[in-house]
């Protein structure tokens, strides 16, 4: 089974409207983080925002926050009053507690916005 | 602050030639180090990743190697490569504690195995 699945192949937004990219994982540890990524054309991995499974409160940084229902195991990407520079793909990726080292990455989701 | 530079950006070599590609990091010390490997249109696979100088740990069997003769350097090797090689290899670093530490990534090398 995939540990993290993104179901969203592809997302369109208007510029400066919302959108929420889809995460669900899968993990029988009870710490664990999780982590969304930007990976625009140019191919570079960029650091979003991160989860950890004991936090409280969901995750924010700038335009970005992150849903995260623990039950639900899902931990979905919200962008805010989308650019036209956040046309990319987005990957949501998790740290098991067993290991500090590895991450498991989704397949992406690619986001388009729209002018 | 710390940066992490990979090279090259882009290459292409003949099935069978040998690989090199150098990942350094600058403005920290004693990092964690990784290689990424990225399909076209897919995630990120992790190939290495070293918590310490000469000590590498492999998630994938492959014809690939990994080498860290400094603190702050990284080598991704092969002997021989195959056309399966071709794709996309990212470098990444982290602080070693807590949990909670990113990943960052170099730009990547896109090869190409003809």
């Amino acid at each position: 089974a995939q540990k993290i699945t993104q179901t969203q192949p592809g997302m369109f937004v208007q510029e400066k409207e919302a959108v929420t990219l889809d995460c669900t994982y899968d993990t029988s540890d009870q710490s664990y983080g999780l982590f969304w990524y930007k990976q625009p054309s140019s191919g570079e991995m960029i650091f979003l925002i991160y989860q950890g499974s004991y936090d409280e409160q969901n995750a924010t940084e700038g335009r970005y926050s992150l849903n995260f229902q623990k039950a639900r195991k899902s931990a979905n990407l919200v962008i805010s009053a989308s650019q036209l520079g956040d046309s990319a793909m987005y990957f949501c990726a998790m740290r098991e507690g067993g290991s500090n080292y590895k991450l498991t990455f989704g397949k992406g989701t690619l986001l388009t916005v729209n002018p | 602050s710390q940066t992490i530079h990979q090279w090259p950006a882009t290459l292409v070599q003949p099935v069978g030639s040998p690989l090199s590609l150098e990942c350094t990091v600058e403005g920290t010390s004693n990092p964690n180090l990784y290689w990424y490997r990225q399909a076209a249109g897919r995630g990120l696979q992790l190939l290495f990743y070293s918590v310490g100088i000469g000590q590498i740990s492999s998630e994938v069997p492959q014809n690939l190697s990994a080498s860290r003769p400094q603190d702050r350097q990284f080598i991704l090797s092969s002997k021989k490569l195959l056309l399966s090689d071709s794709g996309f290899y990212l470098c990444a670093w982290s602080r070693g504690q807590p949990g909670n530490q990113p990943q960052h990534f170099g730009d990547g090398t896109r090869l190409s195995i003809l």
